[in-house]
């Protein structure tokens, strides 16, 4: 069993600061996901990283996926409340899964405030 | 992406009930899976579904307790069985494609029993 590590669990930040968040594993992955969930509905993809060392943008949000596809990170620049939600990395190995089950980090709690 | 609907979207049941959980996606998709959530936390696989045949179950989760159908590409169910206090959860549908496509999810069905 593959184990992703997220950090921190709970984050509470001013709006404007920025943030980062982080998901580790011992295992490589060969895809990683990132979704953000707020309540009364599921979790929302944000972006899938595929390839060793690959960066993201979406907005405000940049996503790294590390050379050994072991290890991500969330970073929120100039944070909004709007940001406000639960981030889960998920991370899948299609080489030994054909069926790409996902292995879900712990989860980050980020509360933006005004 | 594939939009997923889930019904009911919450529910309150007495102990020793059985509940069912539909998901339809708007769209063919090679896997499904279901699993639950408790509010802030992560996500826990109970089983894959799998198109013609009997689910393929996570340690810890047993047919009889959560029997599931897929009798096409496009819809599943879930059923909760002679359900107690300790089954109150979230119950998540997903759905994805084959190889690295990304998972996405229905917007879940929060159950409580009493």
């Amino acid at each position: 069993t593959q184990l992703l590590e997220q950090s921190p669990q709970f984050l509470s930040i001013q709006e404007g600061e920025n943030l980062t968040v982080y998901c580790n594993s011992s295992s490589v992955f060969s895809s990683l996901q990132w979704y953000r969930q707020e309540p009364g509905e599921g979790p929302v993809l944000l972006v899938t990283v595929v390839t060793g060392g690959e960066v993201k943008k979406l907005k405000r949000l940049t996503f790294q996926f590390g050379d050994a596809r072991k290890d991500s990170s969330l970073h929120i620049t100039a944070a909004q409340p709007g940001d406000t939600g639960l981030y889960l990395c998920a991370g899948a190995d299609t080489t030994t899964d054909s069926w790409g089950k996902l292995q879900f980090g712990a989860g980050t709690q980020v509360v933006v405030t005004p | 992406s594939a939009v997923i609907s889930q019904k009911p979207s919450r529910d309150i049941c007495q102990r020793g009930t059985s509940l069912t959980i539909q998901c339809q996606v708007d769209s063919q998709v090679t896997m499904m899976f279901w699993y639950r959530q408790q509010p802030g936390q992560s996500l826990t696989l109970i089983a894959t579904a799998n198109q013609g045949s009997e689910a393929t179950y996570e340690s810890g989760f047993v047919i009889d307790k959560f029997p599931i159908s897929r009798p096409n590409l496009t819809f599943s169910t879930l059923t909760v069985s002679n359900m107690s206090p300790e089954d109150s959860s979230i119950y998540l549908c997903s759905a994805k494609g084959g190889g690295n496509q990304p998972q996405h999810f229905g917007d879940g069905t929060r159950l409580s029993i009493l």
